[in-house]
């Protein structure tokens, strides 16, 4: 069974870089088909993409987050990592490691519990 | 990029009532489409992947339906522990996987 497990720091100051791991189990991190992917949502709004790299390593990001986002993955660990850059306020959200499992024309998305990050200033 | 719309946004309805949500695709996807209820402070629960396939353990008073630009999420007796907020979200058009805006469901 696939489970993803969110960690990072709750916390980080305006202007800093946010950095989040996601713990994979279950499945490799090179397992074709998986999208692992990252999405955050602030508090009391809706769930936006960041983006996602995939088994052979390409990544997409979302447009509106391109120029901040870094998504990579360690084989070795079997993780996730996110960064983020020059935080802002509007940053603040829980963040959720998700990964569609997608073959054909059918795609079973997995998630994980999530993570509250807080920019602070 | 494909967008998603759902109606309504929100909604008002009592134990017993059936409840029905539409999401609408700007383009064809397929039944590329899953639906989720949160909670608060909870992460979204997956109920149906692939339009109409319900994910185990959900309860078979939820069912969805539609295909390519048009999909319905029904609960046919709304339960107290149903209400919650609900999202769609889109998986035909890689690689942007987007959501749905959210409808709240809550007690009248």
């Amino acid at each position: 069974q696939v489970q993803l497990r969110e960690s990072g720091p709750g916390l980080v100051k305006s202007s800093q870089n946010l950095s989040l791991t996601c713990a994979v189990s279950g499945v490799s991190v090179s397992s074709v088909a998986h999208f692992w992917s990252w999405i955050r949502q602030p508090p009391g709004k809706g769930l936006e993409w960041i983006g996602y790299i995939y088994y052979s390593g390409g990544t997409f990001y979302n447009p509106s987050l391109k120029s901040r986002v870094t998504i990579s993955a360690d084989t070795s660990k079997n993780q996730i990592s996110l960064k983020l850059s020059s935080v802002t306020a509007a940053d603040t959200a829980v963040y959720y490691c998700v990964s569609p499992y997608c073959t054909g024309n059918s795609c079973y998305p997995y998630w994980g519990q999530g993570t509250l990050v807080t920019i602070s200033s | 990029a494909i967008q998603l719309t759902q109606s309504p946004s929100s909604l008002s309805a009592s134990v017993g009532d059936r409840v029905t949500i539409t999401c609408r695709a700007s383009q064809g996807i397929s039944s590329a489409l899953a639906w989720y209820q949160q909670k608060p402070g909870k992460p979204p629960k997956l109920l149906i992947y692939d339009a109409s396939n319900l994910d185990s353990g959900v309860p078979s008073r939820f069912s969805g339906s539609g295909s390519e630009t048009e999909f319905t999420l029904t609960i046919s007796s709304l339960h107290p522990e149903d209400f919650a907020t609900y999202y769609c979200q889109q998986f035909n058009t890689y690689p942007l996987f987007t959501f749905g805006p959210g409808t709240k469901v809550d007690i009248k």
